[in-house]
């Protein structure tokens, strides 16, 4: 069974660009996150979708984060303009879920695409 | 606001040694509480607790978790070289969407 994808791996910008991130997860899995792990830390949600639809996005930082899920598969997460402090690594991780309101405790994570923004 | 709290935050044992890892939390309505192993790249599941008492068990590794008290520990007896990596907990709120809420892990050395 094919794991969760991530690309790019590695993003090196300067502050005040954009960047986009994608994530493809285990097919059949509804529901897909995407954390923010800073250096020493651990990974913080930024937003979660079950299907094409969000259930919180209650961390995102509005003002420069956007995701969209449009199909209910593939995702992809922008940041507009980023600044220093969002260099992290950001992870992308699937479980299943189906139903509508329906989740599945256990997440498969992606290798992550690491930011440094310069 | 939940919390998850791990300690220590580094150990460096030597080959063979048994290390116990600590996490304790507080969250408001309990669901589940999961191990990660963070190596170089991708988290990859070790277990979930969701009853108090019952230890999970895979090789070396086990974990048990204590309702009563806000805490689980992680143990690896025996370590390996290959059980250096970061060692994640994190807790699940089950009025969230089961998003993961994390410590900060504990990194964990084995030298030879």
């Amino acid at each position: 069974e094919a794991g969760v994808a991530q690309s790019p791996r590695y993003k090196i910008i300067e502050k005040r660009q954009s960047v986009a991130f994608w994530c493809n997860p285990i097919s059949g899995h509804a529901t897909l996150y995407w954390y923010q792990q800073i250096l020493g830390q651990g990974p913080k949600l930024l937003i979660q979708f079950q299907n094409n639809g969000v259930v919180d996005d209650s961390q995102l930082p509005k003002d420069r984060f956007s995701a969209e899920r449009l199909k209910g598969v593939d995702s992809t997460l922008k940041i507009q303009p980023a600044k220093l402090e969002d260099s992290a690594v950001y992870l992308c991780a699937s479980s299943l879920g189906g139903l509508a309101g329906t989740f599945q405790e256990t997440q498969y994570f992606g290798p992550g695409t690491r930011l440094l923004v310069l | 606001e939940d919390k998850v709290v791990q300690s220590p935050l580094s150990l460096v044992v030597h080959e063979g040694d048994t290390v116990t890892l600590n996490c304790s939390y507080e969250v408001t309505n309990f669901r589940s509480l999961l191990w990660y192993k963070q190596e170089k790249k991708a988290p990859t599941f070790l277990f979930m607790l969701t009853s108090s008492g019952i230890e999970k068990k895979s090789g070396r590794l086990s974990s048990i978790l204590d309702k009563k008290e806000l805490f689980s520990i992680l143990n690896i007896t025996a370590t390996q070289t290959g059980d250096s990596a970061i060692y994640l907990c994190a807790v699940v709120n089950s009025n969230s969407g089961y998003a993961l809420n994390f410590g900060k892990g504990t990194s964990l050395l084995v030298t030879p």
